[in-house]
């Protein structure tokens, strides 16, 4: 499979706890950007890498969730201190290229506090 | 920062009828409009996408428009069929920020 991937597919946590998440670009894309989405939403920009190096962080990643693309390839994304508020789709997309280039999304992780 | 707004939110249309869905963006520096189409449970799908350099493209059933000045872009799906229900979301490339804004999305709904 030459796509997005993520997992785990969904996560049910409890409140308080930390949860990771794993996403795995299309091969040759040196950009990756993950993004949040909630029912009925579109998806909301959180964070995105070009190769390892994180360039933009939005103002809803507060200082309870980082990322991370260690060497260029997958990236973590941690939630430490889950609220409920966290619960959502996470959604990683990856492209070939910095600027305005096609943008494919990973199924997605549906993240559940409980 | 870019702003995308999007109508209407949800659009019912009759088998074989077409369906246009809109949308209007803030930042005159926006170059790249792609929209989404993402069916329940799945992954956001690229269905068509278009430039700010040319004002309309055309794959087979769907089109897309944009009008720079106006800063608004449009899908456009003729002879819609019953597997093009689905949410559909327009985004806009924040040219200072590097990343896509979303719509709010459009489901749209074909009646057989």
């Amino acid at each position: 499979d030459t796509g997005v991937s993520q997992n785990p597919r969904h996560k049910i946590t409890k409140r308080g706890q930390n949860v990771t998440f794993r996403c795995d670009p299309i091969s040759e894309h040196n950009r990756l950007y993950w993004y949040r989405q909630t029912l009925g939403q579109g998806p909301e920009f959180l964070t995105y890498f070009q190769n390892e190096a994180q360039l933009e962080k939005s103002r809803l990643l507060s200082d309870r969730f980082s990322a991370e693309r260690p060497k260029g390839s997958f990236s973590t994304l941690e939630i430490q201190r889950t609220e409920q508020g966290d619960s959502a789709m996470y959604l990683c997309a990856s492209s070939l290229e910095q600027g305005p280039y096609e943008q494919y999304f990973g199924p997605g992780t549906r993240l559940t506090v409980t | 920062g870019e702003n995308v707004e999007q109508h209407p939110s949800t659009l019912s249309v009759q088998e074989g009828d077409s369906a246009v869905i809109k949308c209007t963006y803030s930042d005159s520096a926006s170059n790249y409009f792609p929209w989404y189409k993402q069916e329940l449970g799945k992954r956001p799908q690229l269905i068509i996408d278009i430039r700010s350099n040319v004002g309309e493209k055309k794959d087979q059933r769907i089109a897309v428009t944009l009008n720079k000045t106006a800063k608004h872009f449009s899908l456009h799906i003729t002879e819609t069929q019953p597997e093009d229900s689905a949410v559909y979301f327009c985004a806009a490339w924040a040219q200072g920020a590097q990343k896509l804004v979303f719509g709010q999305g459009t489901r749209l709904t074909i009646n057989p």
